[in-house]
């Protein structure tokens, strides 16, 4: 069976310093991998979804992005954090079947910028 | 653009009571449609999803939900809900760009179950 896991599930960083919180997939390959974040009172906005190795696309300009250096690994990165990039952000990834995809999302990576 | 709207931020409902948590959307294309829950501090469970058919979609832990097309709804029910219900619910809309099935979110219900 596929499973998804997120790492860290808690972080709290100062302003200024880096990020990364990674996504793994086991039990598939070849599958969509998406970035989504989810701040405090507000849905979930989708940041980055890649359809393969070194294929990144962009949702909304912002002060993260992300890396597939792996078939099934999501970087989500950071240089610098900045206050508004404090929220839940939750790895997800589907299979390739067009519009019927189902996501299936990791526990979620809490931050917390100070 | 598709976009996805929950006209309710919040639902309080007592034990055993019924619920119902709205989902309008709009959309140019034909749509597939998604339920998911989220406990708190946790990802997003898939509830249930509308992908071509009978337009009453039955899911997980007892929900359905109904497409109505000339409506352009998509409503959550429970016939009976239990305080392990208590969760945020997100209505969800998908469109394909490339190969990627991109999800547009609802801003979400919280589903408050009371004694």
């Amino acid at each position: 069976s596929q499973t998804i896991h997120q790492w860290p599930a808690t972080l709290v960083q100062p302003v200024g310093s880096p990020l990364s919180l990674e996504c793994t997939v086991e039990g598939t390959s070849n599958p969509n991998l998406y970035w989504y974040r989810q701040a405090a009172g507000r849905g979930l906005q989708l940041l980055f979804y890649s359809v393969g190795i070194g294929q990144i696309s962009s949702e909304v300009p912002q002060n993260l992005s992300a890396s597939r250096p792996q078939d099934r690994q999501f970087i989500l990165s950071s240089k610098k954090l900045l206050l508004s990039d404090s929220g839940f952000y939750l790895c997800a990834w589907s299979v390739k079947l067009g519009r019927a995809n189902v996501l299936t999302f990791g526990a979620g990576s809490r931050l917390t910028v100070l | 653009a598709q976009s996805v709207t929950q006209l309710d931020s919040q639902v309080p409902v007592f034990e055993e009571a019924p619920v119902e948590l709205r989902c309008n959307y709009s959309s140019s294309v034909s749509v597939y449609l998604f339920w998911y829950v989220q406990y708190p501090n946790q990802g997003l469970q898939l509830l249930l999803k509308y992908l071509s058919g009978s337009t009453l979609v039955k899911g997980i832990n007892g929900f359905e939900a109904e497409f109505n097309k000339s409506q352009t709804s998509f409503h959550l029910r429970k016939p009976s809900v239990h305080i392990s219900d208590t969760a945020e619910y997100f209505c969800a809309v998908s469109e394909l760009t490339g190969t990627a099935s991109k999800l547009t979110f609802g801003t979400g219900t919280r589903l408050q179950v009371t004694l």
